[in-house]
């Protein structure tokens, strides 16, 4: 079946600080992956997507790497700020055989603590 | 920019009442979601609709109804609310199969 694994939180970081996060994943069929961003209070907004091996998504700085061939999708920044302080859903979304509804499988998700 | 919007926004029930989320949005997706999210589980899909009168369970579809009789709104439905219920749901809307999905602001509900 369908699955993500990320790294459990919560991660805290001073600023200007290098950010990973790792995600795994299992998947039956050719997913597409996703990194949703989620601040307090607030809905998921999509922060970067990669739909086939070896696309990079990027956005505001972070980038993650389609690697198919260590089924992995980690997010990184490269110089954290404090307004990055959120919580980050790797997930995945599969098209394939079979598949008609797209939906997401989430991980578990990772609090980001970036203080000053 | 609407997108998609959800009502009410908090509420607070007690154990066997019951209440309504509606979730509208005005991109003319086709598919729409229910998702719970509880500390340390990420979000779990509750149901789902891919059109307007289409809906199916996914995941921790027990304890919960959904309609879909307009494309633009997809509503979930607590029939008998459980403290287990209690939870933050967001719902969600995409254009297709495999499209980015667009999530809501949420709504906060205590059963008590």
């Amino acid at each position: 079946g369908n699955s993500v694994t990320q790294m459990e939180g919560p991660v805290t970081l001073s600023e200007e600080a290098f950010l990973t996060i790792n995600c795994t994943y299992t998947a039956t069929g050719y997913p597409s992956l996703f990194w949703y961003v989620q601040y307090p209070g607030e809905g998921l907004q999509l922060l970067l997507k990669a739909t086939k091996a070896d696309d990079k998504g990027s956005n505001k700085g972070f980038e993650a790497t389609y690697r198919k061939e260590t089924t992995s999708f980690h997010l990184e920044k490269g110089s954290v700020q404090v307004s990055d302080s959120a919580v980050y859903f790797c997930a995945l979304s599969e098209i394939g055989r079979g598949s008609t509804l797209g939906r997401l499988y989430f991980g578990r998700g990772t609090q980001l603590t970036v203080w000053p | 920019n609407a997108g998609v919007t959800q009502t009410p926004k908090f509420r607070v029930l007690k154990t066997g009442q019951s209440m309504t989320l509606l979730c509208a949005q005005d991109m003319n997706h086709e598919y729409m979601y229910w998702y719970r999210q509880d500390p340390g589980m990420g979000l779990r899909l509750i149901h789902y609709s891919v059109g307007e009168g289409t809906t199916a369970k996914g995941e921790v579809p027990d304890g919960y109804n959904v309609s879909r009789l307009k494309k633009q709104n997809f509503l979930l439905g607590l029939e008998s609310a459980a403290p287990s219920q209690t939870s933050v749901y967001f719902c969600a809307s995409s254009w297709a199969s495999g499209n980015t999905i667009y999530f809501g602001e949420g709504s906060w509900l205590t059963v008590v």
